[in-house]
């Protein structure tokens, strides 16, 4: 089956500190991999996506590189800022529908 | 702004009150879906429509009843509902084909079942 596996947090960091979020995978086929950010009071908004082996999704100088040997799409970011603080959520959807799979969110709070 | 409405954005209802939920997105898509989200657990996909038809009910109780009049609008209607079906409910859409695979999400309705 389809499943995506990421770490707990809450995470706590410190302004311009590096962010690592792991993300394992499980799934029959090639998905695509998403990682989605939720602000406060809000949805979830797509952050950056991978559609396949060895692929690097990017944006807001997060970054994420879709490994099949490994299952994995961790999330990566240099420097980060205290807007960044949301809840990010990884997610897999599979290449035989409209199905997407998420893991369980992990909190960041960025403190200045 | 992500193109999908949610209203109303906070509910509290009774364990005997019947309520609806209601989703609207005017992106063109043709996929709409239900998804339950509750304190450290993964985000649960309850019900998919693709083009008005229901192609994905995981195993929702009875007491959840979705509705998909068009491929713009999406209701959620609730009844008998339990405590633990407190959450923050997400509507979402998606279009079809590669170019058009991510998910735009709602802001949802955070539901408190007394």
């Amino acid at each position: 089956g389809n499943s995506v596996t990421q770490m707990e947090g809450p995470v706590t960091l410190s302004e311009e500190a590096f962010l690592t979020i792991n993300c394992t995978y499980t799934a029959t086929g090639y998905p695509s991999l998403f990682w989605y950010v939720q602000y406060p009071g809000e949805g979830l908004q797509l952050l950056l996506k991978a559609t396949k082996a060895d692929d690097k999704g990017s944006n807001k100088g997060f970054e994420a590189t879709y490994r099949k040997e490994t299952t994995s799409f961790h999330l990566e970011k240099g420097s980060v800022q205290v807007s960044d603080s949301a809840v990010y959520f990884c997610a897999l959807r599979s290449n035989t529908g409209n199905q997407f799979y998420f893991g369980t969110g992990t909190s960041l709070t960025v403190i200045p | 702004e992500t193109g999908v409405t949610q209203t109303p954005r906070h509910l509290v209802m009774g364990m005997t009150n019947k309520k609806s939920l209601k989703c609207e997105q005017h992106l063109g898509h043709n996929a709409m879906y239900w998804y339950k989200q509750s304190a450290k657990k993964p985000l649960e996909l309850m019900f998919v429509y693709n083009f008005k038809e229901q192609t994905e009910n995981n195993s929702v109780p009875s007491r959840f009843s979705p509705e998909c009049p068009n491929s713009s609008h999406l209701f959620l209607h609730l009844h008998t509902l339990q405590p633990e079906d407190s959450a923050l409910y997400l509507c979402a859409s998606s279009g079809n084909g590669a170019t058009n695979e991510k998910l735009f999400f709602g802001s949802g309705t955070q539901l408190s079942v007394l």
